[in-house]
């Protein structure tokens, strides 16, 4: 069965500090794989895609993600977060096969100035 | 383009009443999903559209829980009767046919049932 994990649940930083969110999936078959982002009282919005090709993969806002197909991870990184990522992150994984989307539980993150 | 239409965009029910929300996806997309998101919590997958078949609804709590999408283009979801742990954000989103993309999300709906 597909599934998502964010063993990250609640990440306090200090800012200029970096950032590294863990995701890890489970499925026998091709995937792509996405990170989201929903600000307080916001809306999800997508902050990196990964179909194929560079497993490094670079979103808006200087986030990027590796993705280790042996490892079945996706972890996003940030070299130095801001007062103004403080949000909820989730990790997705779609199937491609049944073009079935789930997400991972999300990881809070707080950064103080 | 016009994005994922949901409505309403808020709602407050009495606990056992019914509610429904609709959807209309982005013209062509073939794919659909209606997820529920707790505060809190991510959005979990309640049930995928295929054009106008169901793919998963694995997760949907079908005792209380409907949903359709005649013809493959809009959806409607209902609660019936609602309980006070279905507040929740009910989000639909959808994808066009061939893969490799993002998935498009509506605003939301936020159910508060009291």
């Amino acid at each position: 069965a597909q599934s998502v994990s964010q063993h990250n649940h609640h990440v306090i930083l200090s800012e200029a500090a970096s950032l590294e969110l863990g995701c890890n999936y489970s499925y026998g078959g091709t995937v792509n794989l996405f990170w989201y982002v929903q600000y307080p009282g916001q809306h999800l919005q997508l902050l990196l895609k990964y179909f194929s090709g560079d497993p490094l993969v670079k979103g808006i806002k200087g986030f990027e993600a590796e993705f280790i197909k042996s490892k079945f991870s996706f972890n996003l990184r940030k070299p130095s977060v801001q007062w103004s990522d403080t949000a909820e992150y989730f990790c997705a994984v779609n199937a491609r096969d049944t073009d079935k989307l789930i997400f991972g539980t999300g990881t809070r993150l707080q950064v103080f100035p | 383009e016009a994005g994922v239409a949901q409505s309403p965009r808020y709602k407050i029910i009495e606990k056992r009443q019914s509610v429904a929300f609709w959807c209309n996806p982005i013209s062509g997309h073939a794919t659909l999903y209606w997820y529920q998101q707790i505060l809190g919590q991510g959005p979990k997958l309640l049930i995928q559209f295929q054009n106008n078949g169901v793919v998963d609804d694995s997760q949907l709590p079908k005792d209380r829980f409907s949903a359709e999408r005649l013809k493959g283009v809009d959806s409607t979801l209902k609660i019936q009767p609602a309980k006070l742990e279905d507040s929740a954000v009910y989000l639909c989103a959808s994808t066009p046919p061939g893969g490799n993309t993002e998935a498009f999300f509506g605003q939301g709906t936020r159910l508060t049932v009291v």
